[in-house]
């Protein structure tokens, strides 16, 4: 039990749609990570957001965007939904920003997204 | 740039047997180094992390890792493997001035009673 809880946390989308994923972080983290994780693969970036900004962002497009909420929570909004945006995505909460003193992330079970 | 390589997405041990899973990363700077486990249909869940100090660091249900530094590599072990391991495990580095993890593809454990 890491703390942090994602919902939904299975959906099923057609191309063209829009999703909004949902985080809520550790009680005490200000950081809030979002990861993707495709079917055999292991978890890429998408973006991070500190105290409400976005704090560095992996190599997806503007299509994927994301907003963190005064209390830390977070979401990840996807447009214009492609096949390939089918995967788990995993929120991560952590204390600080980044690897600053090897800053442990914790993650939620994550939201399955299929898109048909 | 910085990367993560697991040798060997799949891994069979024998229950009792030695569990080695391997990690080489590439850094520019000198890395933070984790391995998660993810169990089926569930996130990822730390299992040990280096940092500084000491270079063997150990890990909770028996699990510990070594960073050698010279070769690159934080491999996963522990002596006698349980049918409760059975899992996939990522290995991850992070930079102490960056703000993300890089996974490697995982390795997928499977112990045979």
């Amino acid at each position: 039990e890491t703390g942090v809880t994602q919902s939904p946390t299975h959906l099923i989308k057609t191309r063209g749609q829009q999703v909004t994923l949902r985080c809520s972080s550790q009680s005490g983290h200000n950081t809030v990570s979002w990861y993707q994780q495709a079917l055999g693969q292991g978890p890429q970036f998408i973006f991070q957001y500190y105290r409400e900004e976005e704090n560095g962002r992996g190599n997806f497009p503007p299509r994927f965007s994301g907003l963190q909420f005064p209390n830390y929570s977070s979401e990840l909004n996807v447009n214009a939904l492609e096949l390939d945006d089918s995967a788990l995505y995993l929120c991560a909460s952590s204390l600080a920003r980044g690897g600053h003193s090897g800053n442990t992330i914790y993650f939620g079970e994550g939201s399955w997204l299929t898109v048909v | 740039a910085q990367s993560v390589t697991q040798l060997g997405s799949h891994v069979s041990v024998s229950e009792g047997a030695l569990v080695l899973l391997r990690c080489n990363y590439s850094s520019s700077v000198p890395p933070y180094l984790f391995w998660y486990v993810q169990y089926p249909n569930q996130g990822l869940q730390l299992l040990l992390k280096y940092t500084t100090g000491a270079t063997l660091v150990k890990g909770i249900n028996g699990f510990e890792a070594e960073f050698k530094k010279s070769e690159t590599s934080f491999h996963l072990t522990k002596p006698s493997a349980h049918m409760s391991d059975a899992a996939e495990y990522f290995c991850a580095v992070s930079l102490n001035t960056g703000n993300q993890f890089y996974f490697g593809t995982g390795t997928s454990l499977t112990v045979i009673p």
